[in-house]
């Protein structure tokens, strides 16, 4: 079965600090993957997502995340985060002949001033 | 664009009882909807799969009796908790796609809580 995960549950940084979330999943075949990300008392929103082409994907609000193929990894990083970026982050997956949304456990992400 | 909306956003019941949830898409025709349950400090996990006009693809383990799912129209879905126990508390959350394997677009949720 597919499975996604995410091995940071929960990561304190300051203001300016780089950031990199960890995902992993495991499904062989062709996947489609997303990070979504839930600020405090909102809904999930879509922060990037990769289907195919450059394994570098551009998100909003400075987010990135890398596909690595070999290793089952989408990965995502920001070079310096902000307060605003306290949220709860989470990795899915779809395979790619489904429309289900597999999710990691998620990352709470605490930034401080 | 591309706005979900749920209703009501939290709900409270009496044990025994049935409790509706709409989940609408506002300014898109959704082909997909999907019903997901997320547990305090938990992940969201699926619970179906609601195409319109067809019967819900339910995940192992859910109760299509107790968790009926009517996707009456392109921009509808619905979610009923039949008999409502306190272990159906919960936070519900909808998500709508446009179209086959396209981006899900998420509801805020609505919070039940069964006394």
């Amino acid at each position: 079965a597919q499975s996604v995960s995410q091995h940071n549950h929960h990561v304190i940084l300051s203001e300016a600090a780089s950031l990199e979330l960890g995902c992993n999943y495991s499904y062989g075949g062709t996947v489609n993957l997303f990070w979504y990300v839930q600020y405090p008392g909102q809904h999930l929103q879509l922060l990037l997502k990769y289907f195919s082409g450059d394994p570098l994907v551009k998100g909003i609000k400075g987010f990135e995340a890398e596909f690595i193929k070999s290793k089952f990894s989408f990965n995502l990083r920001k070079p310096s985060v902000q307060w605003s970026d306290t949220a709860e982050y989470f990795c899915a997956v779809n395979a790619g002949n489904t429309d289900k949304l597999i999710f990691g456990t998620g990352t709470r992400l605490q930034v401080f001033p | 664009g591309a706005v979900v909306s749920q209703h009501p956003s939290w709900v409270i019941c009496k044990s025994g009882t049935s409790v509706k949830i709409e989940c609408r898409s506002l300014d898109f025709q959704a082909t997909t909807m999907f019903w997901y349950r997320q547990f305090p400090k938990q992940s969201l996990m699926l619970m179906a799969t609601s195409n319109e006009g067809s019967k819900a693809t339910y995940e192992q383990g859910v109760e299509k009796d107790k968790f009926l799912i009517n996707h009456a129209s392109l921009t509808l879905s619905t979610l009923t908790v039949t008999s409502a126990h306190p272990e159906d508390s919960s936070f519900y959350i909808c998500s709508a796609a446009p179209g086959t394997y396209n981006e899900q677009f998420f509801g805020p949720g609505t919070r039940l809580t069964v006394l």
